[in-house]
């Protein structure tokens, strides 16, 4: 069964600090992984996707890396900002598939 | 471009009632999808349709949920009669093609039923 497993299920950070996110997934065959970031009150916006020769891919403050070898995945932000608040969903799509699959997120609060 | 659009962005109904929920994809989009959010179960397809064609509807809980795609941009969730389970948020989500290609997320419809 294809899943995909998100930790920490939620954290708390101050305003300037860094954080990194953690995505595990069992899914087979592989095409691709995206970060979304899901603001309360809103839709999943993508911030990231990697394909299965990527290692590391940027999008300003976010820096998400894969490892498909051990099938993990890691999303790092950089000099957090009170905007960063919001849950962070992994999303893992199978080859030939629409199904995807996601990861039941994890929610991250930045305080100032 | 305005993006997905879904309405109404909130609907409150009471136990047994029709509930409606619409959604315009993005222009060019041809694979609509319609997905349920809840604490417990998180983001769950509820179908999936190519060219206006449902191709999957193996994710609608029960009978009482039907969907329609008459054109190209313009789908509705019904849900006939409502329950309080059904609570949760309902998100509509477009993209040019299946699995590989970005689905694009509209804001959502938070369903009470009490």
């Amino acid at each position: 069964k294809n899943q995909v497993e998100q930790s920490p299920q939620s954290l708390i950070i101050l305003e300037g600090k860094n954080c990194t996110l953690q995505c595990n997934y069992t899914v087979s065959p592989f095409s691709n992984l995206r970060w979304y970031k899901q603001d309360t009150g809103r839709g999943p916006v993508s911030l990231t996707i990697m394909t299965f020769s990527e290692n590391t891919k940027s999008n300003g403050r976010y820096t998400a890396t894969l490892d498909a070898d051990t099938k993990q995945s890691s999303l790092h932000i950089t000099a957090s900002q009170l905007s960063d608040s919001a849950s962070y969903i992994c999303v893992v799509s199978p080859s030939n598939d629409y199904k995807l699959s996601f990861g039941a997120g994890t929610t991250v609060t930045v305080r100032a | 471009d305005a993006g997905v659009i879904q309405s109404p962005r909130h609907e409150v109904t009471e136990m047994g009632q029709e509930v409606t929920l619409r959604c315009k994809p993005i222009s060019g989009h041809n694979s609509l999808f319609w997905y349920r959010q809840t604490m417990m179960r998180g983001l769950e397809l509820l179908i999936y349709f190519n060219n206006n064609v449902p191709i999957d509807d193996s994710g609608m809980p029960e009978d009482r949920f039907s969907a329609k795609m008459p054109n190209a941009s313009f789908s509705t969730l019904k849900i006939q009669p409502s329950e309080p389970r059904d609570s949760a948020v309902y998100f509509c989500a477009s993209s040019t093609q299946t699995a590989s290609y970005e689905q694009y997320f509209g804001p959502g419809t938070r369903l009470t039923v009490t």
